[in-house]
């Protein structure tokens, strides 16, 4: 089945500087990725997604980058805000014919201010 | 809007009580989902529904049963719970299949 891990549990970044999140992910045949952000004691936030046909995509202050050679993504948040402090999943879509999302186990990301 | 709803926020319950959780959204979308998210893990996919029919159970114990009334709605109701289900039960929506899943804030569930 899919296995989507992230290789950093835990992040700290000072204000202002930029974040990297970083996910693996072992099915090459995934064609959709999407990154959420979850803060505490809320539900998952989408935040941006991306196609196997695409190297990267850029949102508000976020870039997602898709490297298929090494099965890797990333997302990028610039100028890193205390809002930004949360757990961030990265997530592929199924295999299955059906939308159902496989998860990371999550990075959390504490911004200091 | 992008807004999925869920009640109730909190839920206490004992092993031999029945109640269910609601979903709802009103953004015309076609595929609803339940998760299940333990504390410091990411959310598990208990089930899927897409117009109105149950598509994928992910082997969930019967004790869990899902329920669609209207595409707006989605029910799980809750009987002979054990204390290691307690955890936030999510629901998110998708427009179809192929779309992006919108998450509900969750029902933190405790069972005691």
């Amino acid at each position: 089945g899919e296995s989507v891990g992230l290789h950093l549990p835990t992040l700290s970044v000072q204000e202002g500087d930029n974040s990297i999140i970083n996910c693996a992910y072992s099915n090459s045949a995934s064609d959709y990725f999407i990154w959420y952000k979850q803060e505490s004691g809320k539900g998952p936030q989408f935040i941006i997604d991306i196609r196997s046909n695409m190297d990267k995509r850029q949102g508000q202050r976020v870039t997602v980058l898709l490297n298929k050679t090494v099965k890797h993504l990333s997302l990028q948040i610039a100028a890193t805000q205390p809002g930004d402090s949360a757990v961030y999943f990265c997530a592929e879509k199924g295999q299955t014919g059906a939308n159902n999302l496989f998860f990371g186990t999550g990075t959390r990301l504490t911004v200091i201010p | 809007d992008t807004e999925v709803t869920q009640t109730p926020k909190h839920l206490v319950m004992g092993m031999t009580n029945k109640k269910s959780l609601k979903c709802e959204q009103h953004m015309g979308h076609r595929a609803m989902y339940w998760y299940k998210q333990k504390a410091k893990k990411p959310p598990e996919l208990m089930f899927v529904y897409s117009y109105e029919k149950l598509s994928i159970n992910e082997s969930v114990p019967s004790r869990f049963s899902p329920e669609c009334p209207n595409s707006s709605l989605l029910n799980l109701h809750l009987h002979a719970l054990q204390p290691e289900d307690s955890a936030l039960y999510l629901c998110a929506s998708s427009q179809a299949y192929t779309d992006t899943q919108y998450f509900g804030p969750g029902t933190r569930l405790t069972v005691l």
